[in-house]
Parts: C-alpha cells; structure tokens; sequence
C-alpha cells in the first residue's frame, strides 16, 4: 500500500514569487494535516483539511493558504515567499477524525533565495 | 504557549541500555499521544500511541507511559540499539483537534 506521497522532493525559489506544495495521502485516509519544520525547530502545525474543508489552522500568516480536493489530496499555498519560508514542509493523513495516528511523507524541501 | 513540551533537547545511552524520554503537556484536553522518530530530511514515522483510558501501551521495544494527573508521559525503549538514534517527538490531540507536536528529543545510542 502506497503511503502519503508529497511532490516536489525539492523546491528552490525566489522571494516573493508562490510556492505550491502537494501531498496525496493514503488511501481511504481523508484528513490531511501540513506542518512546517524550520531548521533545528520542531513541527509547527500550519493547516487541517478533512472531509474537503478547513478544520484548523496555525498561527501563520494568510499567505500560507491550501486546498483539499474530492479525491482528498492537499496543496499548500505560499505566496509572496520570504526568505524564512526555508523549511521543510511535511503532510501527514489520518483516517477522518478518528483517534488514531497520523502518517506522514517525506516533505518538501522549499529554499527561498 | 508550548502546550506539548520535551524538556531534554538530547539523550545519550550506551547500546543495550533503557532510552527514556520525557513529554508533558499543559492541555488537559489533551486524549491521545503519540511518539514519532525522525531522522534528517525526511518525515516523521510513527512509533506508538496510547489514549488517555490507559496508563500503559506495549509494542515490542517501545513502552509509552501516561501519568494523567502530573500530565506526563514517556517512551521508553528496551534495549536501545544504534539505529535508534534520531529525534523522537511527542503529540497529543484533543477530540476534534490537530495534533500539537513537542519540540524533540535527540536520542544518540552508543555502540
């Protein structure tokens, strides 16, 4: 069974321009969770999608936006990119809301140059 | 306000030894906890859980302790090996709510 999946590996980009980040998570999961990891920093919880809506979101600023598509998978927007949008971007999937554990991908890379 | 918080930034054991690392947490809504390890660049990977009905869950070399009312709880890994090595993080969700993750630990187990 495939686990989430997250696209680019890797994402080199220059401030100011967007950023877009996606993730399918596994199947027959429908909550998708993004967090961030700056460098050194733990996880910090950017959004929580379920079901095709917005259930949670972190303390960052408004132009970290996504989406989450009938087929459950995620993007997650960044626009206007500064230079400490540098991190790693990692999605995890669950299976609705239940109480159980969330799995996660192998991140996204995003340099802000 | 850190409502999940891993006091010790880095453990160090000698291989075969019990790892023990520490969470506690100040959200008394707080139901359910998790442990992740995570190596470098790449994703957290899930360890063991265990809701708040129980103080204990058992899955091979991983124990997970809950302490309710002193809001801890801990991962303790028998014996430790080599490639245990890496930053474990602690999460804890409330009913309906993300999953609030810890700052980690660093666990360095030497040979």
């Amino acid at each position: 069974e495939a686990g989430v999946t997250q696209s680019p590996t890797h994402l080199i980009k220059t401030r100011g321009q967007q950023a877009t980040l996606r993730c399918s998570p596994i199947s027959g999961h429908t909550s998708v969770y993004w967090y961030q990891q700056a460098l050194g920093l733990g996880l910090q919880f950017l959004l929580w999608y379920d079901e095709g809506e917005e259930r949670n979101r972190g303390n960052f600023p408004p132009r970290f936006s996504g989406r989450q598509f009938p087929n459950y998978s995620s993007e997650l927007n960044v626009n206007a990119l500064e230079l400490e949008d540098s991190a790693l971007y990692l999605c995890a999937s669950s299976l609705g809301r239940l109480r159980v554990e969330a799995f996660f991908g192998q991140g996204t890379r995003l340099t802000v140059v | 306000d850190q409502q999940v918080k891993q006091n010790s930034p880095s453990l160090s054991v000698q291989e075969g030894r019990i790892s023990i690392l520490n969470c506690d947490y100040t959200n008394s809504m707080f139901d359910y906890f998790l442990w992740y390890k995570k190596y470098p660049a790449e994703g957290p990977t899930f360890l063991i859980s265990i809701s708040s009905i129980k103080d204990k869950n058992e899955d091979g070399r991983f124990t997970v302790f809950l302490n309710k009312s002193a809001k801890h709880l801990s991962l303790h890994i028998v014996p430790s090996q080599p490639g245990d090595s890496a930053v474990y993080f602690c999460a804890a969700s409330a009913e309906g709510q993300n999953f609030v993750f810890g700052p980690g630990t660093r666990l360095s187990v030497l040979p």
